[in-house]
């Protein structure tokens, strides 16, 4: 079992549609959840973190982390089509900036 | 944030023959990482290059392989030794102060033929 899991899609949504992201784990060390948002032929873009469990919003955007479950979400609201990219979660253990663990991202597509 | 260049943007090359990809940061940082990214795969991090220390290589990766500089705080170079086509992929540095935060270079994209 890989570490992070994350359904590659690719996901397909008309616009002004609520999208939902999703990534699973099996480490229970990982405290830090991110997401990254990388355009074609682009780096990837840091979108949001959380630490721990909860939920995060910003702006269009929620982050949801379910400890127990292992099971993080991005939710996307009111999707535009500049939204369409592939969105990568990652975690890590400590807070001290070493190696991120990726899951392989979610493609997403919005139509207009 | 920080503003990464990375150079060359593209490059085709013949086998075994070695790139030298180059990483550039707009203020000083003490973490440097270097990603790759193959297609359908996750990002998996190559090695951590720390100014000042020999860089640190991940599970899978060596040094003679992939030889990485770090002659200050912000700039990194790293080169892909005797390369063959398995090693076509998206070459990725990244910089940053914790977990949470770490930015991105656009990538080097490489195609070994």
């Amino acid at each position: 079992q890989k570490e992070v899991e994350q359904d590659p899609g690719p996901l397909s949504v008309p616009e002004g549609a609520i999208v939902s992201l999703n990534c699973t784990y099996s480490n229970s060390a990982f405290q830090y959840f991110m997401w990254y948002r990388q355009y074609s032929r682009k780096g990837p873009e840091l979108l949001m973190y959380t630490y721990s469990s909860g939920n995060k919003e910003d702006g269009r955007f929620t982050a949801q982390v379910d400890k127990s479950s292992k099971y993080i979400s991005l939710f996307i609201r009111d999707s535009q089509p500049s939204d369409s990219a592939t969105y990568l979660c990652a975690m890590s253990a400590n807070q001290a900036g070493t190696a991120l663990i990726f899951g392989k991202g979610t493609t997403l597509s919005v139509s207009s | 944030s920080a503003v990464i260049s990375q150079k060359p943007s593209r490059d085709i090359c013949q086998r075994g023959t070695s790139l030298t990809i180059q990483c550039q940061v707009d203020s000083q940082v003490t973490m440097m990482f270097w990603y790759r990214q193959q297609p359908g795969q996750s990002l998996t991090l190559i090695a951590t290059a720390n100014q000042g220390s020999e860089a640190t290589y991940e599970s899978g990766f060596v040094i003679d392989k992939f030889p990485i500089s770090r002659p200050n705080l912000t700039f990194s170079t790293l080169t892909v030794s005797n390369m063959s086509p398995e090693d076509s992929s998206i070459y990725l540095c990244s910089v940053g102060w914790a977990a949470y935060e770490q930015y991105f270079g656009p990538g080097t994209r490489l195609t070994v033929t």
